[in-house]
């Protein structure tokens, strides 16, 4: 069965440093998200993108955070200077028009 | 804004035992999904139910969804200690992009 994967599993960073979250989704599929799961707290949208630009973005994916798909598989999210508060697990989704969506296996993001 | 909450936030019952878990929001849906999450691991899709059904079924899982008092219920019958996870219910508005909000969780622990 088609899957979302994740790249890393788990990523260490310095307060202030950029780090790159990447996704794979499924091929055919046409709508990706990035959600993010502080430990023990709910999971929480950060953006929607569709036709190679943003279609709706939350009030967390502020200036700090950026999304692209360089090429037709990948689906980046990127955090420019990495806070504490970024610790999290964050997820990619995607989905085909009308259906469910797929989430990956999540990346553990921890900022030291 | 709309919010997923589920009830209760822990709930530990003996194997065999059905588990039932509720969810309640605050504006109107398109639909209604409930999602599982092992320990730090990503979601997997169970189950959704649009605003116009009020039960469905799928093997063990019974969904209902009440769309007057905005809420939902998850049940799971003759549970299996692999049942073990956290379970989301998570609201979809509709639209284009139909983004998820998700609801802070039900721990369910089943004991063998």
């Amino acid at each position: 069965e088609p899957e979302v994967t994740q790249t890393p599993s788990h990523q260490v960073t310095q307060m202030g440093q950029e780090v790159i979250l990447r996704c794979v989704p499924i091929s055919n599929h046409l709508y990706f998200y990035w959600y993010r799961q502080i430990l023990g707290q709910k999971v929480e949208f950060l953006v929607s993108f569709y036709n190679n630009e943003i279609s709706e973005k939350s009030e967390i994916f502020d200036d700090q955070f950026s999304v692209e798909r360089p090429d037709g598989s990948n689906f980046t999210l990127k955090i420019r200077s990495t806070k504490l508060e970024d610790s999290a697990m964050y997820f990619c989704a995607s989905r085909a028009d009308r259906r469910t969506r797929v989430f990956g296996p999540g990346t553990r993001l921890t900022v030291t | 804004s709309q919010q997923g909450e589920e009830d209760p936030q822990a709930l530990s019952i003996q194997e065999g035992e059905n588990a039932t878990m509720n969810c309640s929001y605050k504006t109107s849906i398109n639909n209604l999904q409930w999602y599982r999450q092992n320990s730090g691991r990503g979601l997997v899709h169970l189950i959704l139910i649009r605003s116009n059904e009020r039960e469905k079924h799928s093997g063990r899982l019974r969904v209902t969804l009440d769309t007057s008092k905005k809420s939902s219920s998850l049940l799971i019958t003759a549970s299996r200690a692999a049942d073990t996870a956290s379970y989301f219910c998570a609201t979809d508005s509709g639209g284009s992009q139909g983004n998820l909000i998700f609801g802070k969780g039900t721990k369910l622990s089943v004991k063998p």
